[in-house]
């Protein structure tokens, strides 16, 4: 198994209060990436990151930020989060981009906003 | 922009039947990546196999195989002899190589239920 921590797992929280994501990786792997599953809608990605500061966003990247200070660990925050921000939530890691490397996913957060 | 198409949202077969997942995609680049990935009821994301726009061989490992027509745009998954721990949602992946890309644009899955 990749070695990709993702935590927590599981999480309750109140609309409007910020949460924090991380996703933590002993692979050294340069491209780590956030994405949401929703039925419906297969895996959709949110953020990535090509390195230690460096980030973009994806498709659904409105009401999320991301940050990255070290290689090994990045971080999802929702600021405010909302009810539609409900999802399981993945963390993916890979050697490099553009395809050439697979991607390896965490076991996900399952985030239910109340 | 990049599309994958999953038509099957369910498939139902017999144990030892073969079953075959269906996968079209759309690109505009001529270099690009396919993936499948398995994720079974306990929730993790599996990869199966990687496939490059320019290697149409199909490939077969044990139970698994792949068939990938560029023609068609189509990156087919057959399970030969399916067996219960093969029910699992499975998802096709493309990617394209272009800088700038480093995205994959997933399928919306095929949940895969196989009767003992």
């Amino acid at each position: 198994d990749a070695g990709i921590t993702q935590s927590p797992r599981h999480k309750v929280t109140e609309t409007g209060t910020p949460v924090t994501l991380r996703c933590h990786q002993t692979e050294n792997h340069r491209y780590m990436y956030w994405y949401r599953q929703d039925p419906g809608h297969g895996l959709r990605l949110i953020h990535y990151s090509y390195g230690v500061k460096d980030t973009d966003k994806g498709e659904v990247s409105d009401g999320y930020s991301v940050s990255r200070s070290k290689t090994e660990d990045f971080l999802l925050t929702l600021e405010s989060a909302t009810s539609s921000q409900t999802s399981v939530y993945f963390c993916a890691i890979s050697e490099s981009g553009s395809g050439n490397q697979p991607q390896h996913f965490g076991d996900g957060t399952r985030l239910s906003i109340l | 922009a990049q599309k994958v198409t999953q038509a099957q949202t369910e498939i139902s077969v017999v144990e030892k039947e073969d079953v075959t997942l269906d996968c079209v995609y759309e690109t505009r680049d001529t270099t690009y990546y396919l993936f499948w990935y398995k994720q079974p009821p306990s929730g993790e994301l599996v990869f199966l196999i990687r496939r490059n726009s320019f290697d149409e061989q199909n490939e077969i490992s044990g139970r698994y195989s792949w068939n990938f027509q560029k023609s068609t745009s189509s990156f087919n998954f057959t399970i030969t002899a399916s067996q219960v721990v093969d029910s699992a949602v499975y998802f096709c992946a493309l990617s394209e190589a272009a800088f700038g890309n480093e995205k994959l644009t997933f399928g919306t899955g095929t949940r895969l239920t196989i009767i003992p």
